[in-house]
């Protein structure tokens, strides 16, 4: 079964430092993988993806993304963590030939002053 | 650029009664519309997927005539709940994706509505 794993249900990290959020998957073939940030009650904010080429992806708010096709994974940093970073980070993989998405379970991260 | 609007924001019901949420592309013309339900702390799940004119197809589990899915117009899409209970209690979020080369390949997210049934 297609499926994408986040093993962190939050991670912690003091402002200023670098943060890693984990993102891990199971497709076929070559997927689409994608970030998002929510926000309480909030829907979703577009992030960043992975289509093709470099895979070393930047989105927004100083994000980015290293795509690694052997370990399957799409983990998401940032070299300086904001207190206002503090959200909750959805990792989404479309996979070939769908227009689905599918999303993992969700990271809540949280930045300390 | 590809924003998405959805209306209520929140809701509050009394049980048996239906519900309708909007959801609508703002700036660009959305072929495939998705709505997404998330419970607390937890993930998005795909409820159904509706392409302009055409009949939603529903995710396995998902009652169809429970949550009746309308896609009439390229920036349109309306989820109702019918005959409400406090179980469909959650966080519906509606996605849509465009069909110009500038949106092709990301869905683009609604804020979101809470439906509280009583």
């Amino acid at each position: 079964a297609q499926s994408v794993a986040q093993p962190e249900d939050q991670v912690n990290v003091a402002e200023g430092n670098p943060l890693t959020v984990k993102c891990t998957y199971s497709v076929s073939g070559n997927p689409y993988l994608f970030w998002y940030v929510q926000y309480p009650n909030r829907g979703l904010q577009f992030l960043l993806k992975y289509i093709t080429g470099d895979n070393l992806v930047k989105g927004s708010y100083g994000f980015e993304a290293e795509f690694n096709k052997s370990q399957t994974s799409f983990h998401l940093k940032k070299p300086s963590a904001l207190v206002s970073d503090s959200a909750l980070y959805f990792c989404a993989v479309r996979p070939p030939n769908t227009d689905k998405l599918i999303f993992g379970t969700g990271t809540r991260l949280q930045v300390f002053p | 650029g590809a924003v998405v609007s959805q209306h209520p924001s929140w809701v509050i019901c009394k049980s048996g009664t239906s519900v309708k949420i909007e959801c609508r592309s703002l700036d660009f013309q959305a072929t495939t519309m998705f709505w997404y339900r998330q419970f607390p702390k937890q993930s998005l799940m795909l409820m159904a997927t509706s392409n302009e004119g055409s009949k939603a197809t529903y995710e396995q589990g998902v009652e169809k005539d429970k949550f009746l899915i309308n896609h009439a117009s390229l920036t349109l899409s309306t989820l109702t709940v019918t005959s409400a209970h406090p179980e469909d209690s959650s966080f519906y979020i509606c996605s849509a994706r465009g069909a110009g080369q500038g949106v092709r390949n990301e869905q683009f997210f609604g804020p979101g509505t809470r439906l509280t049934v009583l």
